[in-house]
């Protein structure tokens, strides 16, 4: 079955200092991977996607992922952290299945401070 | 573009009373529809994955009977929380998705069952 994992629940980064956000991966075949952000009471915003290609995906709001198929990760990073960053982050897998169902971790919540 | 709306944004009923939540792609053609539930400080999980035109197909530990989900049309999808209680009260986050493209998110509903 496909599953992911992001090992901390919170990341605590000053603003202006580079951020990760760790996630891991377990799938069978293709791993098809994303990152959301969520911000209080809200749905969720796409950030970026690995299908297949670079392993340096560029997404939304200055954000990049590296995917490194031999750790089985696909952590998330951001150069220079803004403040208005703070929010919980997901890393999510595409079910191998035809409806392409995510199946989410557990989410961290990434705090920026001035 | 790919915007999905819900409505409504927050609800409160009274215990034993239904509610229904309104899931709508404004701008493209949903061909399925997931319905997630997200309780404080958790990931979201998967409720239900809807087709347009056939019977939701409903995650292990799901009550059917109590979450009626309807996907009349690409465009609306319908999740109707039937006899409510407290312990229903929760956030509703949609998704929508064209044929095996990504997700889109809603911003959510915050149902509060008194």
């Amino acid at each position: 079955a496909q599953s992911v994992a992001q090992p901390e629940d919170q990341v605590n980064v000053a603003e202006g200092n580079p951020l990760t956000v760790k996630c891991t991966y377990s799938v069978s075949g293709n791993p098809y991977l994303f990152w959301y952000v969520q911000y209080p009471n809200r749905g969720l915003q796409f950030l970026l996607k690995y299908i297949t290609g670079d392993n340096l995906v560029k997404g939304s709001y200055g954000f990049e992922a590296e995917f490194n198929k031999s750790q089985t990760s696909f952590h998330l990073k951001k150069p220079s952290a803004l403040v208005s960053d703070s929010a919980l982050y997901f890393c999510a897998v595409r079910d191998g299945g035809a409806t392409n169902k995510l199946i989410f971790g557990t989410g961290t919540l990434l705090a920026v401070q001035p | 573009g790919a915007v999905v709306s819900q409505h409504p944004s927050w609800v409160i009923c009274k215990s034993g009373t239904s509610v229904k939540i309104e899931c709508r792609s404004l701008d493209f053609q949903a061909t399925t529809m997931f319905w997630y539930r997200q309780f404080p400080k958790q990931s979201l999980m998967l409720m239900a994955t809807s087709n347009e035109g056939s019977k939701a197909t409903y995650e292990q530990g799901v009550e059917k009977d109590k979450f009626l989900i309807n996907h009349a049309s690409l465009t609306l999808s319908t999740l109707t929380v039937t006899s409510a209680h407290p312990e229903d009260s929760s956030f509703y986050i949609c998704s929508a998705s064209s044929l095996a493209d990504e997700q889109y998110f809603g911003p959510g509903t915050r149902l509060t069952v008194t």
